[in-house]
């Protein structure tokens, strides 16, 4: 079995630019989820993809969006980056799917990104 | 609104005694806690969790309670061990796909 894995690990951009994070998701699982966690405090949720759709979304600005593959895979794009989009952003996959309660998360280890 | 908070930001402990982290949670509608353990450069790892219809929850050297008239969780950690360092989180989720993380408590473990 294998666990959730981000890409890439670090990341430096500079502001305005664009960016896309990777992740592949734990073997059996078919949601993924996305976290950014800023330096010293919880990881706050972006979006949840089910079935290569985003079924909840937290308090981000549309500028964040993403992407589910049949593979459930998925891709966390973020464009005209800021300063304060500098965080660790957390991809966790689950096999929770739409409406169902009580499963635990999987997190990948991250990918840093620095907006300069 | 939606919150899940913690009392202590930093926790330090003697290797052997036993761990209690504390965390608040405001949104009574919740039904579903989990503690998760952060090491650096590290991810989220899940540790315990517990439905609202339960009070408590053993793992392997850990607890959780769950006292809903108070909207309080605790995670005990018994036998603290220096592989215990790191920074915990309670989260909850409401009956949808959100999971919501409070700010964390960095546990250190003195040898």
């Amino acid at each position: 079995e294998t666990g959730v894995t981000q890409s890439p690990t670090h990341l430096i951009k500079t502001r305005g630019q664009q960016v896309t994070l990777r992740c592949s998701s734990q073997s059996g699982h078919n949601t993924v989820s996305w976290y950014q966690q800023a330096l010293g405090q919880g990881p706050q949720f972006i979006f949840q993809y089910y079935r290569e759709e985003e079924n909840g979304r937290g308090n981000f600005p549309p500028r964040f969006s993403g992407l589910q593959f049949p593979n459930y895979s998925s891709e966390l794009n973020v464009n005209a980056l800021e300063l304060d989009d500098s965080a660790l952003y957390l991809c966790a996959s689950s096999s929770a799917g739409t409406g169902r309660n009580n499963e635990k998360l999987f997190f990948g280890s991250g990918t840093q990104l620095s907006v300069l | 609104g939606e919150s899940v908070g913690l009392h202590l930001p930093t926790l330090s402990v003697q290797e052997g005694d036993n761990s209690i982290i504390n965390c608040a949670y405001s949104n009574s509608a919740s039904d579903y806690f989990i503690w998760y353990k952060q090491e650096s450069g590290k991810g989220p790892q899940f540790i315990i969790d517990i439905r609202s219809n339960m009070d408590k929850r053993q793992g392997q050297r850990v607890t959780v309670l769950l006292n809903k008239t108070v909207k309080h969780l605790s995670l005990q950690i018994a036998a603290t061990q220096p592989g215990d360092s790191a920074v915990y989180f309670c989260a909850e989720r409401t009956g949808g796909f959100k999971t919501i993380f409070g700010a964390g408590t960095r546990l250190f473990v003195k040898a």
